[in-house]
């Protein structure tokens, strides 16, 4: 079964809304989350790492007053897409790593959102 | 920088066909991890392989293999007698062990004709 889950699974929303992603490790502690981005038949981009308790580190050209990264917990990492705009439509997919032991284990991916601004 | 190049855009096959999918991958760390990755039109990342840098054996999985030569800084990636439910977006990432980030491949489109 799924070890992260990311939700929602699509948003179709008016140009000027926040959203709100989730992504939540299901069985195991998430010290580090990763966002990426992907545009239509592109490939993944890393946006920004999240570390639990501590601040987001953004890739360059990642604009942080706008994708706003909450890691407040070890299972759950949010993005918020603010005053959401047609360019900021694209697929948002989150991967989570363990700590300790599990370090080492591979990234475990959510199944993405699709976010539509109209 | 780490960079992982897939020069391969779109591949189409023949059902029972083999067919293999390329990856190139540059990076200065010594220590790293590699690993492809298949993406249905459904979106979700499905975890196929991955492959740290000291372990330069070959893998097989049932109908996929893999073939990691540093020398080269090749790892391919080669399905044999493909069926239709292979096709998808196959991408190829590489990871450092200090970031822990996914460098992504630009992707290879796989369709397999019945």
């Amino acid at each position: 079964g799924a070890v992260v889950s990311q939700h929602p699974s699509r948003v179709i929303c008016k140009s000027g809304t926040s959203v709100k992603i989730e992504c939540r490790s299901l069985d195991f502690q998430a010290t580090t989350m990763f966002w990426y981005r992907q545009f239509p038949k592109q490939s993944l981009m890393l946006m920004a790492t999240s570390n639990e308790g501590s601040k987001a580190t953004y890739e360059q050209g990642v604009e942080k007053d706008k994708f706003l990264i909450n890691h407040a917990s070890l299972t759950l990492s949010t993005l918020t897409v603010t005053s959401a705009h047609p360019e900021d439509s694209s697929f948002y997919i989150c991967s989570a790593q363990g700590g300790g032991k599990f370090s080492n284990q591979p990234q475990h991916f959510g199944d993405g959102t699709r976010l539509s601004i109209l | 920088a780490q960079k992982v190049t897939q020069a391969q855009t779109e591949i189409s096959v023949v059902e029972k066909e083999d067919v293999t999918l390329d990856c190139v991958y540059e990076t200065r760390d010594t220590t790293y991890y590699l690993f492809w990755y298949k993406q249905p039109p459904s979106g979700e990342l499905v975890f196929l392989i991955r492959r740290n840098s000291f372990d330069e054996q070959n893998e097989i999985s049932g109908r996929y293999s893999w073939n990691f030569q540093k020398s080269t800084s090749s790892f391919n990636f080669t399905i044999t007698a493909s069926q239709v439910v292979d096709s998808a977006v196959y991408f190829c990432a590489l990871m450092d062990t200090g970031r822990r980030a996914l460098t992504f491949g630009s992707g290879t489109r796989l369709q397999v004709q019945p």
